[in-house]
């Protein structure tokens, strides 16, 4: 089973800060998901990256992963309450379809 | 909009009992999973299915089975619940053959076992 840990696990901070959230393997896959999940809800895709050192931007939220397709990263920038919830990165193994493999996510809460 | 259900949100239930946690998705999905999820643990997948009356183990599918006799249902069966399976339950389907496919997953259902 291919491992990816999420670092940090919990992170607080306050309404306007940037924070960085990490997901690094030792694995190389195919591709990278970022799922976010608000308490009470499933989790729900944010973004997909494919190519090594692809960078995508989604409004306030930066992704980028790695050349060489074993990390990935997500930066927040003007963090805002509604950014609160657990940030899962789930990476997307070669040969394998649909078998992703999670990461053990990170909590973030942004006080107002 | 994809629409995951999942039958119960929350269930308590005792030692030894059979448990059922039914899904239904509308869109079609060829796959369908179960994943269990342990705070710090991530989402861990139970069992998947490409097909009708198709299924595949996951990572940890000890204590678990799960039937799909219908296209849009995919059901998870405890049959002898132990206090080890109190957890979130996260069902999800997505297309079929997309390595890279996109998971819609439904809200939940929490149980816990006395």
């Amino acid at each position: 089973t291919q491992l990816l840990e999420q670092s940090p696990q919990f992170l607080s901070i306050q309404e306007g800060e940037n924070l960085t959230v990490y997901c690094n393997s030792s694995s190389v896959f195919s591709s990278l998901q970022w799922y976010r999940q608000e308490p009470g809800e499933g989790p729900v895709l944010l973004v997909t990256v494919v190519t090594g050192g692809e960078v995508k931007k989604l409004k306030r939220l930066t992704f980028q992963f790695g050349d060489a397709r074993k990390d990935s990263s997500l930066h927040i920038t003007a963090a805002q309450p509604g950014d609160t919830g657990l940030y899962l990165c789930a990476g997307g193994p070669f040969g394998a379809g649909n078998m992703l493999t999670f990461g053990g996510g990170t909590r973030l809460m942004v006080k107002p | 909009d994809v629409k995951v259900t999942q039958s119960s949100r929350y269930l308590v239930k005792r030692t030894g009992e059979k448990v059922f946690l039914e899904c239904v998705q509308d869109m079609d999905h060829e796959n369908m999973f179960w994943y269990r999820q342990d705070p710090g643990l991530g989402l861990r997948l139970i069992y998947f299915s490409y097909d009708v009356k198709m299924k595949e183990k996951g990572d940890i599918p000890e204590g678990y089975s799960v039937s799909r006799e219908k296209k849009e249902r995919f059901s998870l069966i405890l049959e002898s619940a132990s206090t080890n399976q109190t957890s979130m339950y996260l069902c999800a389907s997505s297309w079929g053959g997309l390595a890279t496919g996109e998971l819609f997953f439904g809200e939940g259902s929490r149980l816990t076992v006395l």
